[in-house]
């Protein structure tokens, strides 16, 4: 069975700072990848997605995610972090086939002035 | 933009009680979800529903549980007999025509069970 593994339970990072969080996932074949984020009170939203094709992926909110094959991680970054990002960070993936997506346990972004 | 949309956004029942969860997906969308995340746990996957029907569910998803799309624009999740356990907080999600891969979802139902 897949699975997602977010080492990081939660992260601290100064405003203006780069950022990049981390995701594992174990799947036999190239699964489709999400990062998706949470801000208390709100549903989970779609920050960028990976299918195929080139393994840097820009999303929203001036995120971008890396796909990297040998190491089965699509890590999430961002290079000047705002206040406003402060959040819960989930990794997601899907299997070719089926419908379900599997989550990872998620990263809480907190954000220091 | 349109959004998923869930109500209530909070559901306090007593154990044995029956719930239904209400969403309303987009509009256009022809994939429908329901998650569920236990305090301090991962979110985690239930069932989904296409073409008025259960697609795939999870083990969680047994006999307590029943999904339905009464009319054209809302998604219900009922549980039966609630049990202390099934406190959560639950989403919604959908998706468009078959070629679409994303899941957009909603804000989320929070469940207590008392």
């Amino acid at each position: 069975a897949q699975s997602v593994t977010q080492p990081d339970i939660h992260i601290t990072v100064s405003e203006g700072a780069s950022l990049e969080l981390r995701c594992n996932y174990s799947y036999g074949a190239t699964p489709y990848l999400f990062w998706y984020v949470q801000s208390p009170g709100q549903g989970l939203q779609l920050l960028l997605k990976y299918f195929s094709g080139d393994t840097l992926v820009q999303g929203i909110k001036g995120f971008e995610a890396e796909f990297k094959r040998s190491q089965s991680s699509f890590n999430l970054r961002k290079p000047s972090v705002h206040w406003s990002d402060a959040a819960e960070y989930f990794c997601a993936v899907k299997e070719t086939s089926g419908s379900r997506l599997t989550f990872g346990e998620g990263t809480q972004l907190t954000v220091n002035p | 933009e349109p959004e998923v949309t869930q109500t209530p956004s909070h559901q306090v029942t007593q154990m044995g009680q029956e719930v239904i969860l209400r969403c309303v997906p987009i509009s256009n969308h022809l994939y429908f979800y329901w998650y569920r995340q236990i305090l301090g746990q991962k979110v985690e996957f239930l069932v989904s529903f296409y073409n008025n029907e259960i697609s795939e569910k999870s083990e969680i998803f047994d006999d307590q549980f029943s999904v339905e799309r009464p009319d054209g624009s809302n998604f219900t999740l009922k549980i039966r007999s609630t049990k202390l356990e099934d406190s959560a907080m639950y989403f919604c999600a959908s998706r468009g025509a078959s070629g679409k891969v994303e899941q957009f979802f909603g804000p989320g139902t929070r469940l207590t069970v008392l």
